[in-house]
């Protein structure tokens, strides 16, 4: 039973437009998300994060949004780079200072065109 | 500043080998976690330690797997005897529990094969 999913395994963008992956979630007491990207050969790295009380973050050339009546939340890569081509995990967790699991989606490859 | 540090990269052994993974986290960090990632299952969470103690082994596969932290810079995953449906990478991560957000820190990863 997959409480994070991505259901795009893979995703094929033009290097300068943008990039849009998706995740959907079905616990309701997950209340911080969080995406990672993962390079072959490498950990993943913590990219952006956002919590329940907002319905977006910005960090430079990437947004997270969330809807939280959807359980849905979406990264946002503008303009997207070839240097972006890497899987991007999304990730969540309950709130409160003792919560620690993060759920994981399985992923979402993603593939800048030069 | 050094990552999580894990050791080897890359471990190849026969059925029923005792297998050791090796995991140093970030200094100052508090909190470290094992995972498990495969094509099937994705990333799952194995053991959960807190200021050295386990906190939760609920992922921990079955007896054959064992954790352990004797301190707060050395981490241990141990397999014992081996099988070929445990190959996968093995990541560690770790994160300040107070005073931080809910970010964990991965480690490059050890490829584990089973042959």
């Amino acid at each position: 039973d997959q409480q994070v999913k991505q259901n795009s395994p893979s995703l094929s963008v033009q290097e300068g437009r943008i990039s849009i992956l998706n995740c959907d979630y079905t616990n309701s007491m997950f209340d911080y998300f969080l995406w990672y990207k993962k390079y072959p050969a490498e950990g993943p790295t913590f990219l952006i994060s956002i919590s329940s009380i907002k319905d977006k973050n910005e960090d430079g050339r990437f947004t997270v949004f969330l809807n939280k009546s959807a359980k849905h939340l979406s990264l946002h890569i503008v303009p997207s780079q070839p240097g972006d081509s890497a899987v991007y995990f999304c990730a969540a967790t309950p709130a409160g200072a003792g919560s620690y699991q993060l759920t994981f989606g399985k992923g979402t490859k993603l593939s800048v065109i030069p | 500043d050094a990552g999580v540090i894990q050791s080897p990269r890359h471990e190849v052994t026969e059925m029923g080998q005792e297998v050791t993974l090796r995991c140093k986290p970030i200094s100052g960090h508090n909190s470290l976690f094992w995972y498990r990632q495969t094509m099937m299952r994705g990333l799952e969470l194995l053991i959960y330690f807190n200021n050295n103690v386990p906190i939760d082994d609920s992922g921990m596969p079955e007896d054959r797997f064992s954790a352990k932290m004797p301190n707060a810079s050395f981490s241990t995953l141990k397999i014992q005897p081996s099988e070929p449906r445990d190959s996968a990478v093995y990541f560690c991560a770790s994160r300040r529990t107070s005073g931080g957000g809910n970010e964990q820190f991965f480690g490059p990863g050890t490829r584990l094969t089973v042959l």
